[in-house]
């Protein structure tokens, strides 16, 4: 069974923080990673897509990729209060027709 | 947003009734998708659908799950004999651009409550 691990959370941060969240995955041959955001009550919305190991920076967002780890994960910057939301990991499976998801953590950023 | 509708928002049912959920892409979208999110759960696939391709059912939970799609239109999604545990948000998703790399933009789902 492959699988996406994600820490659950909740992860405070003060505004204006860097807020870290972190992913793993188990199957090596993945070769696309995404980050999600879901708001309370909403559907996920694609906030960062990373394919090469290394950063990939979109504004205050930062993804990073080790494929010999297994490792991606997601750096807000400069949080604010608006970005608290469960942020979804989620890797292409290895016949790239669906998206495998972690379960999300929760980041809470108080102002 | 996705450009994908989605309907009914909220749907609830009794036990052993079917339902039929529905997903509206604008045109030109050949890959769609449909997820389903329990409660405090991550995203399960359901079902993928690419153009006039064999559809990879592989993430269907039962037999009593199906799914259709003619082309790049509407797709539905059937539930019959509802359980309590069908109770989730089924979510649509399509494909962005042709270099996207797999990138999914989901409609707005729909509740489904199985009293």
């Amino acid at each position: 069974q492959k699988e996406v691990e994600q820490n659950s959370g909740p992860l405070s941060v003060p505004e204006g923080a860097i807020a870290s969240l972190n992913c793993t995955y188990s199957d090596r041959v993945s070769q696309s990673f995404f980050w999600y955001r879901q708001y309370s009550g909403k559907s996920p919305e694609l906030i960062m897509s990373i394919y090469s190991n290394g950063d990939k920076e979109d504004g205050r967002f930062t993804a990073q990729l080790n494929k010999a780890s297994q490792y991606v994960s997601l750096l807000i910057r400069d949080s604010q209060p608006s970005d608290s939301a469960t942020y979804l990991c989620a890797v292409n499976n290895q016949a790239g027709t669906a998206l495998i998801f972690g379960k999300g953590t929760t980041l809470s950023v108080s102002s | 947003g996705a450009g994908v509708s989605q309907s009914p928002s909220n749907k609830v049912t009794e036990k052993g009734k079917d339902v039929e959920l529905r997903c509206d892409p604008i045109s030109g979208h050949t890959a769609l998708y449909w997820y389903r999110q329990r409660l405090g759960q991550g995203l399960e696939f359901l079902i993928y659908f690419q153009g006039n391709s064999a559809p990879d059912k592989s993430g269907l939970p039962s037999d009593r799950f199906s799914a259709e799609r003619t082309g790049e239109s509407v797709s539905t999604l059937t539930i019959q004999r509802t359980q309590q545990e069908d109770s989730a948000v089924y979510l649509c998703a399509v494909r962005g651009s042709s270099n996207s790399y797999n990138e999914q933009f989901f409609g707005p789902g729909t509740r489904l409550t199985v009293l």
